[in-house]
This record gives C-alpha cells, structure tokens and sequence, in this order.
C-alpha cells in the first residue's frame, strides 16, 4: 500500500544545517514534494522534484531523491529560527488525481 | 490574489451535534479537497472535486459526513452528528486543474474540538 514515513523531531543550532529524512513505497510517483507548515497555519509548498531527478537545489533547500532505495531528504543549510515548523513529506502516486500522501511530519526546533 | 478561505478557524460542539465547514478556494481554481489532519498526523484526504463533481470521496465516512461543491466554487463539508473521535483540523486545498506537478494551496484550516 501507499505510505510515507518520517522521523519525527530534529533540534539543530540556528546556522547549523538541517536534514529531514523520509521513506515512501509507491515507486510510480510521478513527483515527491515537501510542505512547511507552521503553527496554525495550513501547509504550504516548500519545494518538489520529480521522480526522474536525483537533486534539486533551491536557495538554502536542496532535495535529494534515491529512486532505488525510495528515500526522499530535504537539506536546509544556514538553518534560522524561522525554519521552526513541521515538514511533510509527500507522494503522489496517481499522478493525474493531485491525491497526495502525506508522512507524519517531522518537527524541527532551530535553536537560537 | 487572495489564498483559500476556510470558515470557521475554530469550532467547539458537544457530540451529536451538527457542523459545518466552509471554503473558498483560490479564482480559477477547478480542483478542490478536503483534507482531514489529526493531531501529529500528516493530511488525508477525505473528498476531491473536479468542478462539482465529487470524483473522489471513498475516505468520506458517508454515514455522518457529507460535502458539496455547488456551482464549482465554493465548497461546504457538514458533520452530522459529530463524535468525539471527529476532533481535528479539516483543511481545505485547491489547484488549478488535477496533474500538473500536484501543488495543492491549503488553507489555514478548520478546528473542531468534540465535547
């Protein structure tokens, strides 16, 4: 069946860099995604890559994707206190549904 | 341009009684879901729609909860009746069409509390 697991908390020292790891078992997902969510808001689209990558770098992001292991990690360098939020990790394996499969999330506490 | 738009962002019933959620999705937005979130879990989705067509709702819990999506906007998700295990947050999402690369924009979310 279709599941995402995360780790779920990391602290890091504010400009430290931080690596939250995930797993996922649906290895026709077309694209694999990271949302932020901070508290009491709603998740938002922090970055994504598609499954025929193997990284994607964005600003102080980067996502690293092992197809063969079907690992999924998101890299935040320089890491600040305003990184403090949960990241989920999803997949989406019916591609043409937008049905996202989201882990539990994984709560990183950035210490100043 | 303005984000989703949930209503209320905070509810607290006794259980057996109804509730109603509310969204408005981003203009132009054709695909709108209802996530259900519980306490430290990620979303699941309970119902999508493509215009106000429900073509996905097999985690809807048909016997107390019901959504629609008249005129292909905005959309209502009711609880009737509630119970205490429906304590959550019931997020709203839109994106401009199903596929694409799949980014949703959620709301800030809907939360029950069941007395």
């Amino acid at each position: 069946g279709e599941d995402v697991e995360q780790s779920l908390f990391l602290s890091v020292r504010e400009g430290d860099s931080s690596v939250i790891n995930c797993t996922y078992t649906d290895s026709s997902s077309t694209y694999l995604y990271w949302y932020k969510q901070e508290p009491g808001a709603g998740l938002q689209l922090l970055t994504y890559i598609f499954s025929n990558m193997d990284m994607k770098q964005d600003q102080r992001l980067t996502v690293l994707l092992n197809k063969k292991d079907k690992h999924l990690s998101l890299r935040i360098a320089d890491t600040q206190t305003g990184d403090s939020a949960i990241y989920f990790c999803a997949e989406n394996p019916s591609s043409n549904t937008g049905k996202l499969i989201f882990g539990q999330g994984t709560t990183l506490q950035v210490k100043p | 341009e303005a984000g989703v738009v949930q209503s209320p962002r905070y509810k607290i019933i006794e259980k057996k009684q109804p509730v109603a959620f509310w969204c408005n999705p981003i203009s132009g937005h054709n695909t709108l879901y209802w996530y259900l979130q519980n306490l430290g879990q990620g979303p699941e989705l309970l119902i999508r729609y493509e215009n106000e067509e429900a073509v996905d709702d097999s985690q809807l819990p048909k016997d107390r909860f019901s959504a629609e999506r008249l005129k292909g906007v905005d959309s209502t998700l009711k609880i009737q009746p509630a119970e205490l295990g429906d304590s959550a947050v019931y997020l709203c999402a839109s994106s401009p069409r199903a596929g694409g690369n799949g980014e949703l924009f959620f709301g800030e979310g809907s939360r029950l509390t069941v007395l």
